[in-house]
């Protein structure tokens, strides 16, 4: 069965640092990976997904991925963080039919002025 | 822009009672999920739902869980008979292929 791994519950950058939020993911077949964005009382909103192509995937908000099937990650990344951007960030793994997609426990994300 | 809506915002319910979480879909989306995030927890799936029937659900849908499609824009939860450890945010999400558009969530307290 398919799983995600956020191995970092909280971190703490400051505005304009560089971040990377880690992931990875435990699939039997070709994953479909995906990161969604949730700020506080909201839904989730999709940074960006990867299926297929190029291994390096952008997304909106100035966010982008990279898919590393040899170590089973897609870290999200973002070269300049704004305060806005403090929110909890989710990674999912899902089939080609987007049946049962599952979570990783997320990443709280806390920007520092 | 299209998006999922879901009614009401918060549920609050005695234990034992049932409720009904409603969602309206985007009008075009074939497929439709139910999720549960337990407060601090990560986001689970429950159930998804394809052409009038579940198409896959999760050890957690047990039997106090149905969902249905009653008309063509609806797409309710249902939770026979609540208990404490329901409470916790229920989402609805919508899809025509592959990515799935999340509503704003039902926030259910169950006292």
């Amino acid at each position: 069965a398919q799983s995600v791994t956020q191995p970092d519950i909280h971190i703490t950058v400051s505005e304009g640092a560089s971040l990377e939020l880690r992931c990875n993911y435990s699939y039997g077949a070709t994953p479909y990976l995906f990161w969604y964005v949730q700020s506080p009382g909201q839904g989730l909103q999709l940074l960006l997904k990867y299926f297929s192509g190029d291994t390096l995937v952008q997304g909106i908000k100035g966010f982008e991925a990279e898919f590393k099937r040899s170590q089973s990650s897609f870290n999200l990344r973002k070269p300049s963080v704004h305060w806005s951007d403090a929110a909890e960030y989710f990674c999912a793994v899902g089939a080609w039919d987007n049946n049962d997609m599952r979570f990783g426990a997320g990443t709280r994300l806390t920007v520092k002025p | 822009e299209p998006e999922v809506t879901q009614t009401p915002s918060h549920q609050v319910t005695q234990m034992g009672q049932e409720v009904i979480l409603r969602c309206v879909p985007i009008s075009n989306h074939l497929y439709f999920y139910w999720y549960r995030q337990i407060l601090g927890q990560k986001v689970e799936f429950l159930v998804s739902f394809y052409n009038n029937e579940i198409s896959e659900k999760s050890e957690i849908f047990d039997d106090q869980f149905s969902v249905e499609r009653p008309d063509g824009s609806n797409f309710t939860l249902k939770i026979r008979s609540t208990k404490l450890e329901d409470s916790a945010m229920y989402f609805c999400a919508s899809s025509a292929l592959d990515e799935q558009f999340f509503g704003p969530g039902t926030r259910l307290t169950v006292l």
